[in-house]
């Protein structure tokens, strides 16, 4: 089956600091890939859509200058949460499309939990 | 904006009991997908089912089962004899079928199972 990686898992940094988070397709080639952040006991809200070769497209009061995504390539989209601060402290899922075939399935990284102190 | 709703929060529940989960979804779409997750507590989503909207046939798989009632825009999820297992946080969602594609999740329901 398809799979998605995200890494690191767990991350914690200081306040001002930047993180880089990478979701990558394993076995499949995403030309699109979704940016997700899911705050403790609420439920995913789309951040972000990114096409490989293509500026992101940002979903409404989403920072673009904050949360820097980059697509560089078909199996690896990467986001950096610039200048973190606590209330950016989340867990950060990713998915990937499967755009072969016409299914556009999704599937889904495991997920990144930042810490922000 | 076209919501998924998932009215009930927490549902707690005694192991072997049935369980059902509500969602009910909104769509201008005439083609559009529906789909379960399931939520555990490491956090990584589970594919449970997807239903595309020309398909009402209900769906069982083991002890899960869908009741996709396009008439009043509900695709409800039934657990069969409940297990401690199954205690996770279940997402409905909804995606269509133009432009990104993108998924629509609802607030999800809180299954807690309890020995």
């Amino acid at each position: 089956g398809a799979v998605v990686s995200q890494h690191p898992s767990r991350v914690i940094c200081k306040s001002g600091t930047s993180v880089k988070i990478e979701c990558r397709s394993l076995d499949f080639q995403a030309t699109t890939m979704f940016w997700y952040r899911q705050f403790p006991k609420q439920s995913l809200m789309l951040m972000a859509t990114s096409n490989e070769g293509s500026k992101a497209t940002y979903e409404q009061g989403v920072e673009k200058d904050k949360f820097l995504i980059n697509h560089a390539s078909l199996t690896l989209s990467t986001l950096t949460v610039t200048s973190a601060h606590p209330e950016d402290s989340s867990f950060y899922i990713c998915s990937a499309r499967d755009g072969t075939g016409g299914s556009y399935e999704q599937y889904f990284g495991p997920g990144t939990r930042l810490t922000v102190t | 904006a076209q919501k998924v709703t998932q009215a009930q929060t927490e549902i707690s529940v005694v192991e072997k009991e049935d369980v059902t989960l509500d969602c009910v979804y909104e769509t201008r779409d005439t083609t559009y997908y529906l789909f379960w997750y399931k939520q555990p507590p490491s956090g990584e989503l589970v594919f449970l089912i997807r239903r595309n909207s020309f398909d009402e046939q209900n769906e069982i798989s083991g002890r899960y089962s869908w009741n996709f009632q396009k008439s009043t825009s509900s695709f409800n999820f039934t657990i069969t004899a409940s297990q401690v297992v199954d205690s996770a946080v279940y997402f409905c969602a909804r995606r269509g079928n133009t432009g990104f594609q993108k998924l629509v999740f609802g607030t999800g329901t809180r299954l807690l199972v309890s020995p």
